[in-house]
């Protein structure tokens, strides 16, 4: 298995609050990725990462932000959240960018009340 | 714009085969497949690309018409193992490196 991990696992908030969701990788992996999943959608990009300091938008990055100090860390923060991102939030990795596999992590599922 | 996943579900005796549809209204680059089982993270199966090239799995087939935009994963001989929700990922010329996933096809193989 690919070595990802994501904290916290669960999460509850309330509307408004900062959250700040991690992303961990020991397989130094150049690319990362931060999708949403909500029944009937699939997965959806919110932001991804090619290198440390460089991100770039996914289809649904309005109220998201991401920073990537460390290859082997990927942030993602609800500046403030509403209760429309509540949802399972998946961080993936790839060792290339494009037609490379994408390992998955375990999942973050956040509810915002 | 999301591909479109046909069926939204099927349900299968071990040992029967199915297919699973994904097209797109936009011009493909390489179509990936996915497995999730209830609960858990995305597991890779296959990459498709443009010109043929084929990445992934050993006992799961798929293909992929560059004309039409399409691409179809035949589950051949099917386990119990094979049950779970496949996911198609669309990358499009230019949209190098981003995947747009579709809505899912959930796939119930019984004993």
């Amino acid at each position: 298995d690919a070595g990802i991990t994501q904290s916290p696992r669960h999460k509850v908030t309330e509307t408004g609050t900062p959250v700040t969701l991690r992303c961990h990788q020991t397989e130094n992996h150049r690319y990362m990725y931060w999708y949403r999943q909500d029944p009937g959608h699939g997965l959806r990009l919110i932001h991804y990462s090619y290198g440390v300091k460089d991100t770039d938008k996914g289809e649904v990055s309005d109220g998201y932000s991401v920073s990537r100090s460390k290859t082997e860390d990927f942030l993602l923060t609800l500046e403030s959240a509403t209760s429309s991102q509540t949802s399972v939030y998946f961080c993936a990795i790839s060792p290339g960018q494009g037609p490379y596999e994408q390992y998955f992590g375990p999942g973050t599922r956040l509810t915002v009340t | 714009q999301q591909p479109v996943q046909s069926p939204q579900a099927v349900i299968l005796r071990e040992g029967e085969d199915a297919v699973i549809n994904c097209s797109s209204s936009k011009a493909l680059y390489s179509v990936h497949w996915y497995r999730q089982k209830h609960g858990e993270a995305p597991v890779f199966l296959m990459i498709l690309l443009k010109g043929g090239e084929q990445k992934g799995h050993e006992k799961i087939s798929a293909s992929f018409n560059e004309k039409k935009q399409q691409s179809s994963l035949y589950l051949t001989a099917s386990q119990l193992s094979y049950s779970g929700t496949y996911f198609c990922g669309t990358e499009i010329a230019d949209s190098w490196g981003k995947l747009q996933f579709g809505a899912g096809t959930q796939v119930v193989v019984t004993p």
